[in-house]
């Protein structure tokens, strides 16, 4: 079945450092990925998205490319903030049964 | 507009007692889940309700959880019997029934439920 396997935390970064979570899935379909960050003490809110192959999604300085080959979606930021500080949750969704299927998360702290 | 919107916001109850959980999509999202989040951990799928089809029930734990969508709209979950290993935050997400898994989920803030 679809299952999502994300990179295990937690990650801790110095501000301004690059920041990279991986991400590969598994799905016997071409379903959407999806990036969701959960700030602390709030709900889940979506990051970016990616609805096809080599589609690049991105927000907040945060990427992320859908790469088929590989079958991955790795996220991205070139120099993190303190306010960064967060859960990141990699998804995916099965587009022939509208199922969703997350990663276990993976928190990012920064320090000053 | 009305984001997704849950009822309790925490909910602190004992051992062997029912609860119930509810979760307001947003308007015209015909797709609902539950998900549980225990600390520390990922989302823990429940049940899926899409339009008037009968649900995907696969993720609830036990026979004690229970869910419906009354109107394709507000659903209630409810949780039997209640165990000290319920506690967790039940989320809720309301997604566009589009064409296939193409729209977003939105989540409410969640329901943190302690069973002492």
């Amino acid at each position: 079945g679809d299952s999502v396997t994300q990179m295990e935390g937690p990650v801790t970064l110095s501000e301004e450092a690059c920041l990279t979570i991986n991400c590969t899935y598994t799905a016997t379909g071409y379903p959407s990925l999806f990036w969701y960050v959960q700030y602390p003490g709030e709900g889940l809110q979506l990051l970016l998205k990616a609805t096809k192959a080599d589609d690049k999604g991105s927000n907040k300085g945060f990427e992320a490319t859908y790469r088929k080959e590989t079958t991955s979606f790795h996220l991205e930021k070139g120099s993190v903030q303190v306010s960064d500080s967060a859960v990141y949750f990699c998804a995916l969704s099965d587009k022939r049964s509208n199922q969703f299927y997350f990663g276990t998360g993976t928190s990012l702290t920064v320090i000053p | 507009g009305a984001g997704v919107s849950q009822s309790p916001s925490n909910k602190v109850t004992e051992k062997g007692k029912d609860v119930e959980l509810r979760c307001d999509p947003i308007s015209g999202h015909t797709a609902l889940y539950w998900y549980r989040q225990s600390l520390g951990q990922g989302l823990e799928f429940l049940i899926y309700f899409q339009g008037n089809s009968a649900p995907d029930k696969s993720g609830l734990p036990s026979d004690r959880f229970s869910a419906e969508r009354t109107g394709g709209s507000v659903s209630t979950l409810t949780i039997q019997r209640t165990q000290q290993e319920d506690s967790a935050v039940y989320l809720c997400a309301s997604s566009l029934m589009g064409t296939g898994g193409l729209y977003e989920q939105y989540f409410g803030p969640g329901t943190r439920l302690t069973v002492t």
